[in-house]
C-alpha cells in the first residue's frame, strides 16, 4: 500500500522560507519511472503544480516559482522536501504530496501523472 | 504561461448525464488527466491517459479528448459524485511542467 504524508510547520511568518517534508511508503524513489511531487491549494481556490523529483534526480518547477522553490530527495529514508522561500500571505494554503508514475508514451513524450495523494498540509503566511 | 480552461460549474438531476470539459492548446499531443476532489478531501484520479479507468474508478466515468479538448463524462450521475473535477496535463513548452485546469465544481439534485 502506497502512502505519502506531509509534515512542516502549520504557521509561517512572512518573509521566512517554508519547509515541507513529504515522507512516505509502499514505493522507492529508486525505482526507474517513480517521482514524487507537491501541489498546493489556497482556500476555496484551485490546485496548483509545483515541483516535482525523479528518480534519476531530474527536478522540474513551476515557471511563475521556480526562483522560490527547492526540491530534494532521501532516498534511503522515503523522504523528499520541499522548501520555498520568502513566503507571503498569498501562499496560504492546503500543500499535498503526491507520488507521480511514468504512464505510457506518447507522441515522443514519457507522461506522467499523480496516481496517490497524501492528505496534506495547511500551511498559513501570517504575521 | 500554458493554461487548462474548464466550465466554473455544471449541474446535472441525478440519473443523468454530465459532461464537464477541458480545453488546452497541447491537449492534442499531451494526455488528460482527471482528479475528483470531494469536500475537506485530497483529490482522487478518476481518468487516466484520455479514457483509462483506474481500478475502484465506477464504470458510469468516461474520458475521451479531441483536438484542443477533453471531456469527462459521468453516465448517470449519481448524489455522491457531487464534487470539485479538475483536468490535469503537461505544458508542452516546459517539459514535464504539470498544469492544473481552474476546477469544475459538479453539483447533482
Amino acid at each position: 500500500q502506497v502512502t505519502l504524508r506531509e509534515s512542516g510547520p502549520a504557521l509561517v511568518i512572512p518573509t521566512q522560507t517554508l519547509t515541507l517534508t513529504c515522507t512516505f511508503s509502499g514505493f522507492s524513489l529508486s525505482t526507474n519511472g517513480m517521482c514524487v511531487g507537491w501541489i498546493r491549494q489556497p482556500p476555496g481556490k484551485a490546485l496548483e503544480w509545483l515541483a516535482r523529483i525523479d528518480w534519476d534526480d531530474d527536478e522540474y518547477f513551476s515557471a511563475s516559482l521556480q526562483t522560490r522553490l527547492s526540491i530534494s530527495k532521501d532516498t534511503p529514508k522515503n523522504q523528499v522536501v520541499l522548501t520555498m522561500a520568502n513566503m507571503d500571505p498569498v501562499d496560504t494554503a492546503t500543500y499535498f504530496c503526491v507520488r507521480l508514475v511514468r504512464g505510457r508514451r506518447y507522441n515522443d513524450f514519457n507522461h506522467y501523472y499523480m496516481d496517490v495523494w497524501g492528505k496534506g498540509t495547511t500551511v498559513i503566511v501570517s504575521s | 504561461s500554458y493554461e487548462l480552461t474548464q466550465p466554473p460549474s455544471v449541474s446535472v438531476s441525478p440519473g443523468q448525464t454530465a459532461r464537464i470539459t477541458c480545453s488546452g492548446d497541447a491537449l492534442p499531443k499531451r494526455y488528460a488527466y482527471w482528479y475528483q476532489q470531494k469536500s475537506g478531501q485530497a483529490p482522487v484520479l478518476v481518468i487516466y491517459e484520455d479514457n483509462r479507468r483506474p481500478s475502484g474508478t465506477p464504470e458510469r466515468f468516461s474520458g475521451s479528448s479531441s483536438g484542443t479538448m477533453a471531456t469527462l463524462t459521468i453516465s448517470g450521475a449519481q448524489v455522491e459524485d457531487e464534487a470539485d473535477y479538475y483536468c490535469y496535463s503537461t505544458d508542452i513548452s516546459g517539459g514535464h511542467r504539470g498544469v492544473f485546469g481552474g476546477g469544475t465544481k459538479l453539483t447533482v439534485l
